[in-house]
């Protein structure tokens, strides 16, 4: 079965603490994103990776972190000095860079 | 500034109906034009992409509509079924960056 999964389904993030959100593909996609999604809102990109150990920011990537140690995953970090960390967030997915994007289900992040 | 500019930002027909969505673009340097559809609580599914070489595209009761000189491009569903009801976001691109409209809410009535 082959897709793109996101976990955890919800998350629910402290004041001052970090939390990591997982994304993992078994497409054999080169190409990996993490999307932002609020409430009336399109989507708004916030790391994207081509390749393995190579990552760039995206237009809102302040307060957020990544890392791409392995061709499959893709786990975003939400640091303490994103203020306003609650939204929705998908991971995609591509062959490449100008190929079609698939997304995962998504993870809600949400601030006690 | 939102390069991707989509209306309405909701519709209301009735089954059968037939739906237009509309976006538009300032971009000329984008070449690659999807429509996404979202259930609640999901991740975004790709409906249909069209390139700007053609000017309409269909798969199944998808349509979309393109005009490149106007650089609009418009999504239609045929003969609209309740099951539609979800939110359409249409995008645009040149290489990776999809940029997105904010989104359609659809809901189609029995």
């Amino acid at each position: 079965d082959g897709g793109i999964t996101q976990s955890p389904k919800y998350l629910f993030r402290k004041e001052g603490q970090n939390v990591t959100l997982s994304c993992e593909q078994n497409l054999n996609h080169d190409a990996m994103y993490w999307y932002r999604q609020d409430p009336g809102q399109g989507l708004r990109l916030i790391y994207y990776s081509q390749i393995v150990n190579d990552f760039q920011k995206g237009d809102i990537a302040e307060g957020y972190s990544v890392s791409r140690e392995k061709k499959e995953s893709f786990p975003l970090t939400v640091t303490s000095a994103q203020k306003n960390p609650t939204a929705f967030y998908l991971c995609a997915s591509s062959a490449g860079l100008e190929e079609t994007q698939y997304f995962g289900p998504g993870t809600r992040l949400l601030v006690l | 500034q939102q390069q991707v500019k989509q209306s309405p930002q909701s519709l209301i027909v009735q089954k059968g109906g037939i739906p237009i969505i509309n976006c538009a673009y300032e971009n000329t340097a984008f070449d690659y034009f999807p429509w996404y559809q979202q259930f609640p609580g999901k991740g975004p599914a790709l409906l249909i992409a069209i390139r700007p070489d053609v000017s309409e595209k269909k798969e199944g009761r998808f349509t979309i509509s393109f005009n490149k000189s106007a650089k609009q491009f418009s999504l239609h569903i045929m003969d609209s079924q309740p099951g539609d009801s979800a939110t359409y976001f249409c995008a645009a691109s040149k290489g990776y960056a999809l940029n997105f409209g904010k989104g359609t809410s659809l809901l189609v009535t029995p």
